[in-house]
């Protein structure tokens, strides 16, 4: 069973405007990442909040965390027609098997030039 | 660097056949994993190596064998393809599997059986 589920699971925007996805999970973490895939392509890391953060900003990407509703939202701002791609939120448990990343099903982002 | 490089890109098979996936990495990792992504859905782990020399299952691992050949090499067996085993497969490998990091993927390995 999936850990994240994104949300929404479409998302199309003008670029220069911000988007926003949304990520929840069931089970307590360890850390959170999300991961960007471009078409036909593997998936890039872009950014990781640990469970003891509730924001982290790296470049156009802001990432916040709160773990009371099990929730983590990507902001990109000002996008261009380059950040179109499907984006994937992924957990980490905090020791043994837990460890190993679980995927949600993604949000397939669109930026029209 | 190459980084996670998957061989072969695509491959199409007759229910019943078997084939290898193969998977290196250039960057001394210790840890490598194998993941499936079906339309729609996100990654589901198949089988990791936490380090050279083990192999534990995933989420996914039935109709699958896997072999560490060391440490830059993590090959997938699939001993009688199925139709359900149409997917696209992904290795990816961490320095560390203890460790709270990023994973590094290859582009995939997109598989169809007839």
């Amino acid at each position: 069973s999936q850990q994240g589920e994104e949300d929404p699971q479409a998302l199309s925007i003008q670029e220069g405007e911000n988007a926003t996805m949304n990520c929840s999970y069931k089970t307590s973490i360890n850390n959170l990442q999300w991961y960007r895939q471009n078409s036909g392509r593997g998936l890039v890391h872009l950014i990781l909040i640990r469970s003891n953060e509730r924001e982290k900003h790296s470049g156009r990407l802001r990432v916040t965390l709160d773990t009371s509703k099990k929730s983590s939202s990507l902001l990109i701002t000002a996008s261009r027609a380059a950040d179109t791609a499907s984006y994937f939120c992924a957990t980490g448990g905090a020791s043994g098997s837990a460890r190993q990343l679980t995927f949600g099903s993604g949000t397939q982002l669109t930026v029209l030039p | 660097n190459a980084g996670v490089t998957q061989t072969p890109k695509f491959q199409v098979l007759k229910t019943g056949q078997s084939m290898t996936l193969q998977c290196a990495q250039d960057m001394n990792h210790n840890s490598m994993y194998w993941y499936r992504q079906d339309p729609g859905m996100g990654l589901r782990l198949i089988y990791y190596s936490a380090s050279e020399g083990t192999t534990d299952k995933g989420e996914v691992p039935n109709g699958y064998n896997v072999s560490r050949l060391n440490k830059r090499e993590f090959s997938l067996r699939l001993e009688s393809a199925a139709p359900s085993q149409t997917s696209v497969y992904f290795c990816a490998s961490r320095l560390w599997t203890e460790l709270v990091q990023p994973q590094h993927f290859g582009d995939g390995t997109r598989l169809s059986i007839l």
